[in-house]
């Protein structure tokens, strides 16, 4: 069974990082056949996917527009986990924020578990 | 960038059905681009119901079911139970990146 653990600070302060860790168990982060992602969610934005990585072949990333400027996910082969680093937050970035698998099937593709999610605060 | 749309809050009885829908803004949603539906309480990580065309998810009940209508992507409950009262979402992949719809407020009144 795959279970997805999250850890990391729930306050930051303005203008600094936000820091999680998904750790992984039950499959790896190098399955060519999932893809591991970030989301997020609040009130005013509802779920938002923030971006994902992936081993084919290499290791590629993805992120949302929205995002792009100021977020890093990086695998961890050694430690089977993945890591979302936010730079330069904002009150705005006061979430829960999630990670969860993206899995390609023969009979289809979903995201289909999800971490216990991390309420972040940004405040100072 | 993409833009997602369900119905904001839906109510059905006890026993009755009930369709929610998934609209993309760059067009028709296919399996092209992967609908996934979820279900979400109070408190909880978003759990996936639907995938692909209609393919449930091990723990969703049958009387869950994922289609295409006009359009769109669409779930549709049938015999709906109190404890299908919950915020419904869908997830759309397109132009390499997850959208999620705004969701869908379903009341079993």
């Amino acid at each position: 069974q795959v279970q997805l653990r999250q850890s990391g600070p729930g306050l930051v302060k303005p203008s600094q990082t936000l820091s999680l860790t998904c750790a992984i168990s039950g499959d790896s982060v190098s399955s060519t056949s999932a893809a591991w992602n970030w989301i997020r969610q609040s009130p005013s934005r509802g779920l938002e996917w923030l971006g994902r990585t992936y081993y084919r072949s290499k290791w590629h990333n993805e992120y949302a527009e929205s995002a792009k400027s100021r977020i890093i996910i990086t695998p961890d082969t050694s430690q089977n986990q993945l890591s979302l680093q936010l730079n330069s937050v904002t009150p705005e970035d006061t979430a829960v924020y999630y990670c969860a698998r993206w899995l390609d099937t023969t009979s289809g593709s979903l995201m289909d578990v999800w971490g216990q999610g991390t309420t972040v605060t940004v405040s100072s | 960038q993409t833009v997602v749309t369900q119905e904001p809050s839906l109510t059905v009885s006890p026993g009755g059905t009930v369709t929610l829908t998934c609209a993309s803004s760059t067009g028709a949603v296919t399996s092209g681009v992967y609908p996934n539906w979820f279900q979400q309480k109070p408190g909880q990580a978003p759990r996936a119901l639907t995938y692909s065309t209609n393919n449930r998810h091990s723990w969703a009940p049958a009387r869950f079911s994922a289609s295409f209508l006009g359009g769109k992507a669409a779930l549709t409950l049938s015999g709906v139970q109190p404890e299908d009262e919950a915020d419904y979402y869908c997830l759309l992949f397109s132009a390499g990146a997850h959208v999620f719809g705004g969701g869908t407020k379903l009341t079993v009144l």
